[in-house]
């Protein structure tokens, strides 16, 4: 059973430049959430993408987009990028018939650390 | 003022001991729990979700739920070295799918020999 990945597992971008990250969920999963985690940090909730929709977003600027594809694998799109924007990015599948797991469990991939220089 | 409250620690436990982890939380309308444990460098890994006032055990792990004094709380009984860890307490407002999970700081754990 494939668990969540993610690509790349590194990356480092200068300022003003953007980046793509990619997710794809958990075997069954059809909803992908993305978090930002800075160091020392809990999670910070990004957005939620169900159905190829946002579905929910948390307090993160138009900078931060995303795109979920129809095999629910998801993109986080980053524009514009700042010193700030450096920290380890998380995506976290859920959702579908999984047996009786409840819904809203989120398993976490390994993570993309972005670097800003 | 956070949604969901960790002590940052360090919170130092001897091999073998019982450790317990706290955490509070602002946002009553918060339905489902969650502990992750997270290693350095690593990404968070669930460990128990509680939905139900009291207890919920899983091996080593003792989740425990209150929610009139809005207290989520994690024991780990025979610590163990590899139990060094972050924790971290999560919380949503839906059953569903359709829950964005708030995250508390997390609370680092050091098992001594």
């Amino acid at each position: 059973d494939a668990g969540v990945t993610q690509s790349p597992t590194h990356l480092i971008k200068t300022r003003g430049q953007q980046v793509t990250l990619r997710c794809s969920p958990k075997s069954g999963h059809d909803t992908v959430s993305w978090y930002q985690q800075a160091l020392g940090q809990g999670p910070q909730f990004i957005f939620q993408y169900y159905e190829e929709e946002e579905r929910q977003r948390g307090n993160f600027p138009d900078r931060f987009s995303g795109h979920q594809f129809p095999n629910y694998s998801s993109e986080l799109n980053v524009n514009a990028l700042l010193l700030g924007d450096s920290a380890l990015y998380l995506c976290a599948s859920s959702g579908g018939a999984s047996g009786g797991i409840p819904y809203n469990e989120q398993f976490f991939g390994p993570g993309t650390r972005l670097t800003v220089l | 003022q956070k949604e969901v409250e960790q002590n940052s620690g360090p919170l130092s436990v001897p091999e073998g001991a019982i450790a317990s982890l706290n955490c509070t939380y602002s946002d009553r309308g918060s339905q489902s729990f969650f502990w992750y444990r997270q290693y350095s460098g690593k990404s968070p890994e669930l460990i128990m979700s509680i939905y139900s006032n009291g207890d919920k055990e899983d091996g080593r792990f003792t989740a425990q739920l209150n929610k009139a004094s809005q207290y989520v709380s994690l024991l780990i009984r025979d610590s163990q070295p590899s139990d060094s860890a972050t924790y971290l307490c999560a919380a949503t407002a839906l059953y569903s799918s359709a829950s964005k999970i708030i995250f508390g700081s997390g609370t680092r754990l050091s098992i001594r020999p």
